[in-house]
């Protein structure tokens, strides 16, 4: 079966820098994905890892242990726009989602 | 590139009525993916099309669902004798094939509200 578990809420501040973890469980493994979803909108991608390590894109970085069954998505310099909800999801066969992590970036 | 386009972006039907819901996928994809997607929750994986082939199935929540991409261009997600709990967002998303880090870009939705 395939479980990821994120947490549910966070809160920061901004010009913060705030890290969501997501941790899984999947039968099969071919990446990691990172998604960004407004209220209302579409889901749009941010990250994608397949080998352990750091990636960096601007503002934006995920990390990777396979061995471990985790990642971590590391946003920098809060801006107020960056509140939102951040998806993690694993692909295998297909792609499975987490819960999301909402978070609430404050002035 | 003018994304993944959705239609309709509401839905207010009567229980028991059949609706039918549209995607057309950014032109050069050729894959093709179904979620469903309730409040608090992630997107669920329902099916998915390499061209016309639709190649995983198993996932749909039931036999009143249905999808077909008859011509590998736009797909349609049928779902027969509505019921109050297929009220949720339903999500379209396409992807190139190749390298398997592409990802996949998503529509903004069809909101199915079940009365």
């Amino acid at each position: 079966g395939q479980n990821i578990d994120q947490p549910t809420e966070m809160t920061a501040t901004e010009g913060a820098i705030v890290q969501i973890n997501c941790t899984y469980q999947t039968s099969g493994f071919n990446g990691l994905f990172w998604y960004q979803q407004h209220a209302g909108e579409a889901p749009t991608f941010l990250s994608y890892n397949v080998l352990d390590g750091l990636e960096e894109k601007g503002r934006f970085s995920s990390f990777l242990s396979r061995s471990k069954g985790y990642s971590y998505l590391l946003l920098k310099e809060l801006q107020m726009k960056d509140s939102a909800s951040y998806l993690c999801a694993v692909r295998s066969s297909t792609l499975t989602f987490g819960k999301g992590t909402m978070l609430l970036v404050s002035p | 590139d003018t994304g993944v386009s959705q239609d309709p972006r509401h839905k207010i039907t009567k229980r028991g009525q059949n609706v039918t819901f549209r995607c057309d996928p950014i032109s050069e994809h050729n894959r093709l993916y179904w979620y469903r997607q309730t409040l608090g929750q992630g997107p669920e994986f329902l099916t998915y099309f390499q061209n016309e082939a639709q190649l995983e199935k198993s996932r749909l929540l039931s036999d009143r669902f249905s999808a077909e991409r008859p011509k590998g261009s736009f797909s349609t997600l049928e779902i027969q004798r509505t019921e109050q709990g297929d009220s949720a967002m339903y999500l379209c998303a396409s992807s190139g094939q190749g390298a398997e880090n592409q990802p996949q870009h998503f529509g903004d939705g069809t909101r199915l509200s079940i009365l």
